[in-house]
């Protein structure tokens, strides 16, 4: 089973609607990432989280929200989506004890219409 | 800030081919440490190699090395025995001592058969 897993793995939605996408992992890490991906800007960092009570911003955080329920779970919301959030979104997470390596899910590809 | 630059969007080599894809970064810490990400047509972000900014000698991991050049911030990712797999977007990243990974906007590389 893969360590860090991510739903849906794909999503079309309309503009205004809310969506969450969720992230869960079975590595144990406390540090949980979520990027956005869009064609010719690299991964970008939207929101990030050290452990459960930690909650921090990242480059992009506009019209975005996040929850950290569980060491184990981090969930971004898009409470009413835009069509230029349409991209790939990654969750990933790290553990500082083991050369800082970040470990990505398989990405959610969100299409806003 | 810090910055990552790469300043190949796309590249095309015949297979068994050397290749080079160029990375600068800037920042103004002396501890950090710098990644290759690679990310196939499945759209997995899969670590390639990884450099710690206080060790001089570069790394290598089977096919991949790096040439880092410290004072240049400079890091450069070689592979040799070029295979039709590694056909694939290639992300440079630096992460610094906040544990964030700030990422390239990537090298698309296309492994000629």
């Amino acid at each position: 089973d893969a360590d860090v897993t991510q739903t849906p793995r794909n999503r079309i939605t309309k503009t205004g609607k809310r969506i969450m996408l969720e992230c869960s992992q079975t590595k144990g890490h406390d540090r949980m990432y979520w990027y956005r991906q869009d064609p010719g800007l690299g991964l970008r960092l939207i929101y990030y989280s050290f452990d459960v009570k930690d909650i921090n911003k990242g480059e992009i955080s506009d019209g975005y929200s996040v929850s950290r329920q569980a060491q184990a779970k981090f969930s971004l919301s898009l409470e009413s989506a835009i069509p230029n959030q349409t991209a790939l979104y990654f969750c990933a997470t790290s553990d500082p004890q083991v050369y800082n390596e970040q470990f990505f899910g398989p990405g959610t590809r969100l299409t806003v219409l | 800030a810090q910055t990552v630059t790469q300043s190949q969007p796309e590249m095309s080599v015949q297979e068994a081919e050397t290749v080079t894809l160029s990375c600068t970064y800037d920042t103004s810490e002396s501890n950090y440490y710098l990644f290759w990400y690679k990310q196939p047509p499945s759209r997995q972000m899969i670590l390639v190699i990884r450099q710690e900014a206080y060790k001089q000698q570069n790394a290598t991991e089977n096919r991949f090395s790096v040439n880092f050049q410290k004072a240049a911030k400079s890091f450069s990712l070689k592979i040799s025995d070029s295979q039709l797999g590694d056909t694939a977007m290639y992300f440079c990243a630096f992460m610094n001592r906040d544990d964030k990974i700030i990422f390239g906007k990537g090298t698309r590389l296309h492994i000629l058969p």
